[in-house]
């Protein structure tokens, strides 16, 4: 089936350091895959998509890079700002299932000054 | 401006008590969706309309009912609240069924506490 794993948060960084949250995912099929990002007190908003293996995403400094070898999906920026400080989705939607996208648990970022 | 509009954005219910959920979409999407959020699971699906006039149940639908009225609107409801479904509660659209590639256009949720 279809699934979602992302790294356990919550992570905490300075502003201007570099950050990763790592995504890895099982599908039946070939997926689609987007990162959401929610902050506090409002719904999710798509950060950015990837819909073929060695398609990159890219958004506000933040990109992730779609990897079929590895199954995965890490999200990545060069240089954080406190304003980042939000949950991270990442998400797949696989076309053979119809309409469901498949969530990971989300990761709590923390930007501190 | 344009997206999805939900309501109410919180509420308190009796156990036992009914409620219905309302969400309303302007971007004339064919597809919506009702998730749940929960600390440390993520989103899971609960219903969703791939098209005007169908609804078909997601992941966790037990205790939940929903309509498609129209187009643009899909509500939840509960007809008999539990202390379990205290929940943050998302309605989302996306452009087209069956949602793949296009991704979905979030509510900003219903925070509902069951006592």
């Amino acid at each position: 089936g279809n699934s979602v794993t992302q790294m356990e948060g919550p992570v905490t960084l300075s502003e201007e350091a570099f950050l990763t949250i790592n995504c890895t995912y099982t599908a039946t099929g070939y997926p689609s895959l987007f990162w959401y990002v929610q902050y506090p007190g409002e719904g999710l908003q798509l950060l950015l998509k990837a819909t073929k293996a060695d398609d990159k995403g890219s958004n506000k400094g933040f990109e992730a890079t779609y990897r079929k070898e590895t199954t995965s999906f890490h999200l990545e920026k060069g240089s954080v700002q406190v304003s980042d400080s939000a949950v991270y989705f990442c998400a797949l939607s696989d076309p053979n299932t119809g309409n469901q996208f498949y969530f990971g648990t989300g990761t709590s970022l923390t930007v501190i000054p | 401006n344009a997206g999805v509009t939900q309501t109410p954005k919180f509420q308190v219910l009796k156990t036992g008590q009914s409620m219905t959920l309302q969400c309303a979409q302007d971007m004339n999407h064919n597809s919506m969706y009702w998730y749940r959020q929960d600390p440390g699971m993520g989103l899971r699906l609960i219903y969703y309309s791939a098209s005007e006039g169908t609804t078909d149940k997601g992941e966790v639908p037990n205790g939940y009912n929903v309509s498609r009225l129209n187009k643009r609107e899909f509500s939840l409801r509960l007809e008999s609240a539990a202390p379990s479904q205290t929940s943050v509660y998302f309605c989302a659209s996306s452009e087209a069924s069956p949602g793949a590639n296009y991704g979905y256009t979030f509510g900003s949720g219903t925070r509902l506490t069951v006592v």
